[in-house]
């Protein structure tokens, strides 16, 4: 496996629901993003959430971390259908270096 | 809200032409990342620079592959002799100082090899 992996792959749900991506990794991190793409745009940050954070809120979202299992959830609350896209994890892997290394990303489709 | 600028927006080119991408980073910005995107997949890490020096690079940042930022403001990436298989999503991050900082992308610039 790589570091960053996401699941579910895809997800389609009812406008006002609530989303839940979890993201898991491999190696220990500096940090971890959650970032959003719109189909074929450029990268939207979301959140940062630092190794020693367990929880971040921003709006209708929240974060949470898990060190311990190396794993990442991201809750979107009350999602709206411009909330459809894909979202990525990315990690800072505590390698020295500057380095993010993105999952593979969960597809997000919200129905109205 | 100041903005990462990528150009050009596309580039078409044939196998084994060399290519300039370019990035306009935010001002006073001192990190700068490139990563490229495969179609439908997921963005991979190419290479950090900072301090005017390769921090990182991955696998895929291959002898084929240099960075470097010519006046001080301007952060290229070059390809050397273009294969099928760099046809991508090109997008340069520029983040401010500090690794807990956020990464701001650009729009990307779409690669094309035929």
């Amino acid at each position: 496996s790589q570091q960053g992996e996401e699941d579910p792959q895809a997800l389609s749900i009812q406008e006002g629901e609530n989303a839940t991506m979890n993201c898991s990794y491999k190696t220990s991190i500096n940090n971890l993003q959650w970032y959003r793409q719109n189909s074929g745009r450029g990268l939207v940050h979301l959140i940062l959430i630092r190794s020693n954070e367990r929880e971040k809120h921003s709006g209708r979202l929240r974060v949470t971390l898990d060190t311990s299992k190396k794993s990442s959830s991201l809750l979107i609350t009350a999602s709206r259908a411009a909330d459809t896209a894909s979202y990525f994890c990315a990690t800072d892997p505590n390698t020295g270096g500057f380095k993010t290394i993105f999952g593979a990303g969960t597809r997000l489709f919200v129905k109205a | 809200e100041p903005e990462v600028t990528q150009t050009p927006s596309h580039q078409v080119t044939q196998m084994g032409q060399e290519v300039i991408l370019r990035c306009v980073p935010i001002s006073n910005h001192l990190y700068f990342y490139w990563y490229r995107q495969i179609l439908g997949q997921k963005v991979e890490f190419l290479v950090s620079f900072y301090n005017n020096e390769i921090s990182e690079k991955s696998e895929i940042f291959d002898d084929q592959f240099s960075v470097e930022r010519p006046d001080g403001s301007n952060f290229t990436l070059k390809i050397r002799s273009t294969k099928l298989e760099d046809s991508a999503m090109y997008f340069c991050a520029t983040q401010a100082s500090g690794r807990a900082n956020t990464q701001y992308f650009g729009p990307g610039t779409r690669l094309t090899v035929l």
